[in-house]
């Protein structure tokens, strides 16, 4: 089976930098993805590594390490809006299904 | 493009009633999930079906039904509701053909459901 974890929560200041890690678990992988989910909100793809190294979109990377098992989000210029729950999932091979973590909460201060 | 949309959006039931939650997607997506979410819980795969026809069990599929006798529609059916099955629920869908694909799922707005 697969299992992650991630921190429930974690709080930054605004305009600042915020790191949220995710260690997995698996019985084989097929990439790391993750998601936004703003309170009383759908889930929203934000992005995905199938291999080891940093992906950019925007103020978002998102980081892979297979050897370590881990990955991680980094979120730069902090906004108000990036107030929300973070999740990571990770798909094993000829999988159709995607295993998601339980979530960090993110709040973000003035 | 209405993407993906759930029915009912709020709905309350009392222990032993049945209901069925349709989800549609107007994407042409092969592949569609439904998921409940829970408190600190994340989301659990209930069931998921990778076509028209075709489904199987995901995480947590006891007391739950599926049907896709469409492509664009996936039916979500609680026979004798209990309490346990108070959640949010979600239905997504993904496109195959890339691996990225898989990954990347399109989430509709959730079914709040209160089992009395």
């Amino acid at each position: 089976g697969q299992s992650l974890e991630q921190p429930s929560e974690v709080t930054a200041v605004e305009g600042a930098i915020v790191q949220i890690n995710c260690t997995y678990q698996t019985s084989g992988f097929y990439g790391l993805s993750w998601y936004q989910q703003h309170d009383g909100g759908a889930p929203t793809f934000l992005s995905y590594n199938a291999l080891d190294g940093l992906e950019e979109t925007g103020r978002f990377s998102s980081f892979l390490s297979r050897s370590d098992s881990y990955g991680y989000l980094l979120l730069q210029e902090l906004q108000m809006k990036d107030s929300a729950s973070y999740f990571c999932a990770v798909r094993v091979p000829r999988n159709e299904k995607l295993t998601f973590g339980t979530g960090t909460r993110l709040t973000i201060i003035p | 493009n209405a993407g993906v949309t759930q029915t009912p959006k709020f709905r309350v039931l009392k222990t032993g009633q049945s209901m069925t939650l349709l989800c549609a997607q107007d994407m042409n997506h092969e592949y569609m999930y439904w998921y409940r979410q829970d408190p600190g819980m994340g989301l659990r795969l209930i069931h998921y079906s990778v076509g028209e026809g075709t489904t199987a069990k995901g995480e947590v599929p006891d007391g739950y039904n599926v049907s896709r006798l469409k492509k664009q529609n996936f039916l979500l059916g609680l026979e004798s509701a209990a309490p346990s099955q108070t959640s949010v629920y979600f239905c997504a869908s993904s496109p195959p053909g890339k691996a990225i694909a898989y990954n990347e799922q399109f989430f509709g707005p959730g079914t709040r459901l209160t089992v009395l």
